[in-house]
């Protein structure tokens, strides 16, 4: 139980284009979804959390215009890297956490990896 | 000072050795702590929280030194399939769920 799956696993994309990444639990209520980024060599770094049919949280230093966070249902959340540069290339990882599986556990999606040109 | 910290490693060790992973956090309001594991491109996978008093999981023992902040991680008769980056995890603050990842310490095991 408490599955968490990310599409697409991977994507390559031209510089200046968008691209939605799809967070989604599959046998349970996420209530929160986390969205983290890494980079080669470095550690999970938090981007934003958000809360089912709220606004997402922003970490400090992380565009909330540039990386859109839609989490409208209990099962999807939704990450847009819009006008995506060279420099977003990355490991995009979501988890989730709800009130029906292991309090406080986050359970991560497989990944996306981003790689702009 | 960073919010956790690891040595980076990378620990290369003989199969059946006995390997040991430190880690120190920052924040004195950290509630829970874990260690997961992640495979090269892969996501982190939870290998289990740690507790006060010390636990055990198979091969595994994790320690928590609140005092020192301070969190290992033993692995015994090491495996070929434990070659992997161990992550210390911890909560970002008192009643907060957000974690904070290390950088990883990288173990290889060479047969």
């Amino acid at each position: 139980g408490a599955v968490v799956s990310q599409h697409p696993s991977r994507v390559i994309c031209k510089s200046g284009t968008s691209v939605k990444i799809e967070c989604r639990s599959l046998d349970f209520q996420a209530t929160t979804m986390f969205w983290y980024r890494q980079f080669p060599k470095q550690s999970l770094m938090l981007m934003a959390t958000s809360n089912e049919g709220s606004k997402a949280t922003y970490e400090q230093g992380v565009e909330k215009d540039k990386f859109l966070i839609n989490h409208a249902s209990l099962t999807l959340s939704t990450l847009t890297v819009t006008s995506a540069h060279p420099e977003d290339s990355s490991f995009y990882i979501c988890s989730a956490s709800g009130w029906d599986v292991v309090k406080d556990t986050q359970y991560f999606g497989p990944g996306t990896r981003l790689t702009v040109l | 000072r960073k919010e956790v910290e690891q040595d980076p490693g990378p620990f290369n060790v003989p199969e059946g050795a006995t390997v040991a992973f430190n880690c120190t956090y920052s924040n004195s309001a950290s509630q829970s702590f874990f260690w997961y594991r992640q495979d090269c491109r892969k996501e982190p996978k939870l290998l289990m929280s740690v507790y006060s008093s010390g636990n055990e999981d198979g091969r595994f023992t994790a320690q928590l030194n609140r005092a020192s902040q301070y969190i290992s991680l033993l692995i015994r008769d090491s495996k070929l399939s434990d070659s992997a980056t161990y992550l210390c995890v911890v909560t970002s603050g008192a009643g907060s769920y957000q974690l904070t990842f290390g950088k990883g310490t990288k173990l290889s095991v060479i047969p």
